[in-house]
């Protein structure tokens, strides 16, 4: 298994452009999440989603959209690239056991967005 | 502020020391985890305690956790120079539908 994959792992944006950030699971995970990581901080949820056709928002989920026509692909698509989307973007997927939880969730290597 | 708190921000230690990372948090939760973050990479999972668990083992890895005060603690013992990392905790809320909330993180380094 590849697990999760991500792509770009590096992408320079100039402000204003949009683009799609790839993610990928070969696990057949329900749960697909996506996550930015700014310096010294801990990750913030974006958006998620708990199966194909069904998504909701994160904590910060301004700027960003998303979409899940499958189970295997959960792309995030940025709007209209700003600054403060300068970030590391992480995709992570796990089983999904709805209010029970207890999953553990497999993380993707990143894709390191600069916006200038 | 974050629903997890970590403490300390950084820790330093000599090879073969224990460390000890704590992790306290504000709303009831579903399970608590831990993950490590090597430099430039995605995270791995490491262990998850439930919330009618108090204490588990992975390994070299002791996590404990106390629900009356909201906190949880990470301790590696024997430490190597492999466990240098970021270790984060994350607490999935019980109304959070499996959603994970982090915290900042406490950078360890160990020092051969």
């Amino acid at each position: 298994n590849a697990g999760v994959t991500q792509t770009p792992k590096f992408q320079v944006l100039k402000t204003g452009q949009s683009m799609t950030l790839q993610c990928a699971q070969d696990m057949n995970h329900e749960y697909m999440s996506w996550y930015r990581q700014d310096p010294g901080m801990g990750l913030r949820l974006i958006h998620y989603s708990v199966g194909a056709g069904i998504t909701d928002q994160g904590e910060v989920p301004n700027g960003y959209n998303v979409s899940r026509s499958t189970t295997e692909d959960f792309p995030l698509r940025l709007l209209s690239a700003a600054p403060s989307q300068t970030s590391v973007y992480f995709c992570a997927s796990s089983l999904y056991l709805g209010l029970a939880g207890k999953n553990e969730q497999f993380f993707g290597p990143g894709t390191r967005l600069t916006v200038l | 502020s974050q629903q997890g708190e970590e403490d300390p921000q950084a820790l330093s230690i000599q090879e073969g020391e224990n460390a000890t990372m704590n992790c306290s948090y504000k709303t009831s939760i579903n399970n608590l985890q831990w993950y490590r973050q090597n430099s430039g990479r995605g995270l791995v999972h490491l262990i998850l305690i439930r919330s009618n668990e108090r204490e588990k083992h992975s390994g070299r890895l002791r996590v404990t956790l106390d629900t009356s005060k909201k906190s949880s603690s990470l301790l590696i013992t024997a430490s190597r120079a492999a466990d240098t990392a970021s270790y984060f905790c994350a607490t999935e809320l019980i109304q959070g539908a499996q959603k994970l909330v982090f915290g900042q993180g406490t950078r360890l380094t160990i020092n051969p």
